[in-house]
């Protein structure tokens, strides 16, 4: 099993520019999350999908984000445009549809840094 | 207002040391996980618990859901630098099945 995985592992760009963080969940897992972490703000969950379908999107910080998951093995989320404090480590999870254990597996991260 | 507190936020200690760490709400839960996260990766999966007053043992940490459902320990005994990185809890609730929400953490560094 590899794991979810996440490209890239580090993003730096411009203020201004568009920015796609690509996430490939675990075969199998019916849910999909997408959370930000920040020293001051810690683990937030901007959104998250259930067989494909975005369920909760409250967490999204503005409309210049966006995600999607067209099919069962791939999800983005768009920065569009991006600004400085939007600087942090996007994480993507998933999990298993299993009643009463909701242990996520999490990728490893990209860590977007918008100068 | 978080929905939970962990302390303390920062803790360093020698190898060898024991330690504990909390996680609090006022609310009362289903169910309590802890994670750990190592720099530069995604939090891990450690432990879940389920029922109040639930204990459960991982090699040297010994993880304690409160009577109540609204509190968890976690006791590292003899700790070692691979001990080292930030513990987090996390509960799932609210109106979003199986949607978790994560305390602030604890930053643990065991020093050889």
């Amino acid at each position: 099993d590899a794991g979810v995985i996440q490209s890239p592992r580090h993003e730096v760009t411009e203020m201004g520019q568009e920015v796609t963080l690509r996430c490939k969940p675990i075969s199998g897992h019916d849910y999909l999350f997408w959370y930000r972490q920040t020293m001051m703000r810690g683990l937030e969950l901007l959104i998250y999908f259930n067989n494909n379908v975005p369920i909760d999107d409250s967490g999204m910080p503005e409309d210049r984000f966006s995600a999607k998951m067209p099919n069962a093995s791939f999800s983005t989320l768009k920065i569009q445009p991006s600004e400085p404090r939007d600087s942090a480590v996007y994480f993507c999870a998933s999990r298993r549809n299993s009643k009463g254990n909701y242990g996520y597996t999490f990728g490893s991260g990209t860590r977007l840094t918008v100068v | 207002t978080q929905l939970l507190e962990q302390s303390p936020q920062f803790l360093s200690i020698q190898e060898g040391e024991n330690l504990t760490v909390y996680c609090n709400s006022s609310s009362v839960f289903s169910s309590l996980q802890w994670y750990r996260q190592e720099p530069g990766e995604g939090p891990v999966l450690l432990v879940t618990v389920v029922t109040g007053g639930e204990v459960k043992k991982l090699k040297r940490l010994t993880f304690q859901f409160g009577d109540a459902r609204k509190d968890s320990s976690l006791h590292i005994t003899a700790a070692q630098p691979g001990d080292t990185g930030l513990y987090l809890c996390a509960v799932a609730g609210g109106t979003s099945y199986g949607k978790l929400t994560f305390g602030q953490g604890t930053i643990l560094t065991v020093h050889p």
